[in-house]
């Protein structure tokens, strides 16, 4: 019930190409879905957040998909570009809790 | 400028030695929280607190001590009783827009 599941565990793609990244959850109490990306020995940093009032919401080169019938949610990255090259992790957390649930992470390398 | 500090930013531990590591915030936040970090394992919560003086225990609990007497500071103890306490530790802080703020963790290895 608490877990968030993302896919894939790592991804390569083409510098210009199309990022995309998925997660799953169960518990339908969760109302915030956050990214964040990490680079190596760094924090993590929050890249974009979406609650499930909306279906899609976009920054930039980035956009999160949002399925609430589905309990899924993706990331897209347009145009990849070798400073996109980092782990993404997906969370998610309910109104009233202050738990915040990561997925276990995707690595992406973008090749130029 | 506001954040999250961690320190040390690397620390070496021996057998059946405590260690501690510290966080601090200035982001006034009342929420802040432990996570480890192992490969392909992705952020799991150690503890977290919601308010000065209370905690709560997260999924990975177990060999590990925190306390939360000030508002800015979330110190945490990796104990003896932890038996692979080898990884990366991020403390986070997050207030009432949701976003959590990450430090740059501590690299915790056992020699």
């Amino acid at each position: 019930q608490q877990q968030v599941k993302q896919s894939p565990q790592s991804l390569i793609v083409q510098k210009g190409g199309i990022s995309i990244i998925n997660c799953a959850y169960e518990n339908t109490a969760f109302d915030y879905f956050p990214w964040y990306q990490q680079f190596p020995g760094k924090g993590p940093a929050l890249l974009i957040a979406i609650r499930p009032d909306v279906s899609e919401k976009k920054e930039g080169r980035f956009t999160i998909s949002f399925n609430k019938s589905a309990k899924q949610f993706s990331l897209h990255i347009m145009d990849s570009q070798p400073g996109d090259s980092a782990t993404y992790f997906c969370a998610a957390s309910m109104r009233g809790s202050e738990k915040l649930v990561f997925g276990k992470g995707t690595k992406l390398t973008v090749n130029p | 400028d506001g954040g999250i500090t961690q320190s040390p930013k690397y620390l070496f531990r021996k057998e059946g030695q405590n260690v501690t590591l510290s966080c601090e915030q200035n982001l006034n936040h009342d929420a802040m929280y432990w996570y480890r970090q192992d490969p392909g394992q992705g952020l799991r919560l150690i503890y977290y607190s919601q308010i000065v003086n209370d905690f709560q225990k997260g999924d990975i609990a177990e060999g590990y001590s925190v306390s939360r007497e000030k508002k800015e500071s979330f110190p945490l103890t990796v104990t003896s009783a932890q038996k692979n306490p080898t990884a990366f530790y991020l403390c986070a802080s997050r207030g009432d827009l949701s976003e959590a703020f990450f430090g740059q963790g501590t690299r915790l290895t056992v020699v």
